[in-house]
């Protein structure tokens, strides 16, 4: 397999811009997460999905973050309108489920996406 | 509210060397804690998972133990390798409201040297 699949791996944009981040998991991992990578704040969960449903999605930091699941091998994120302060690492993650709540398999984690908001 | 700290921020050691890395974390309800190797511009990858009845754990030259009383974990390499120079990552779960919620910490940044 070749593991989490994201694109672009950089992306340089203008404030004010729509960015589109993209995932694809492993193939039947049920869980896809995104996360957000700062020197400031470290990683941070921004939303997850089981089985292509959006569980919990209350590290997303505005309304201006979206994301999609519209299959279980393709995930979006999106950024409308982005702004400087969304310049970070963006990680995409899958694992399966381990058929005990609460406890998730090991997180496979993509290559990320670094974007730069000038 | 959940915190996860870890120590040392940074460790500089010489190669062939052991070391421990800590965890301290308050959160709740515990569900599991999770350490990760993140080699610079890549993503984290899972060293290894411990849920709250698992005393110790190891992934070849790394064993994570975790008191759960004390709510303490720490991550020890042995031999040490040029290629365990990386962040390592303590990240706690709470299994809450059917939610599974991660704590982050901010990771220690190991150099090895020759």
């Amino acid at each position: 397999d070749a593991g989490v699949i994201q694109s672009p791996r950089h992306e340089v944009t203008e404030m004010g811009q729509e960015v589109t981040l993209r995932c694809k998991p492993i193939s039947g991992h049920d869980y896809l997460f995104w996360y957000r990578q700062t020197m400031m704040r470290g990683l941070e969960l921004l939303i997850y999905f089981n089985n292509n449903v959006p569980i919990d999605d209350s590290g997303m930091p505005e309304d201006r973050f979206s994301a999609k699941m519209p299959n279980a091998s393709f995930s979006t994120l999106k950024i409308q309108p982005s702004e400087p302060r969304d310049s970070a690492v963006y990680f995409c993650a899958s694992s399966k489920d381990t058929g005990t709540s609460g406890v998730v398999e090991t997180q496979y984690f993509g290559p990320g996406t670094r974007l730069l908001v000038l | 509210k959940n915190q996860v700290e870890q120590s040392p921020q940074s460790l500089i050691i010489l190669e062939g060397k052991n070391c421990t890395l800590q965890c301290n974390y308050t959160v709740s309800p515990f569900s599991n804690l999770r350490w990760y190797k993140q080699d610079t511009g890549r993503g984290p990858v899972s060293l290894t998972i411990m849920t709250f009845s698992e005393n110790t754990k190891s992934n070849g030259r790394y064993t994570a133990t975790l008191d759960a009383d004390t709510k303490q974990s720490s991550l020890h390499i042995t031999a040490s390798q040029l290629s365990d120079s990386a962040s390592y990552i303590c990240v706690v779960s709470a299994f809450e409201g059917g939610s599974y919620i991660p704590t982050f910490g901010r990771g220690t940044s190991l150099i090895v040297h020759p």
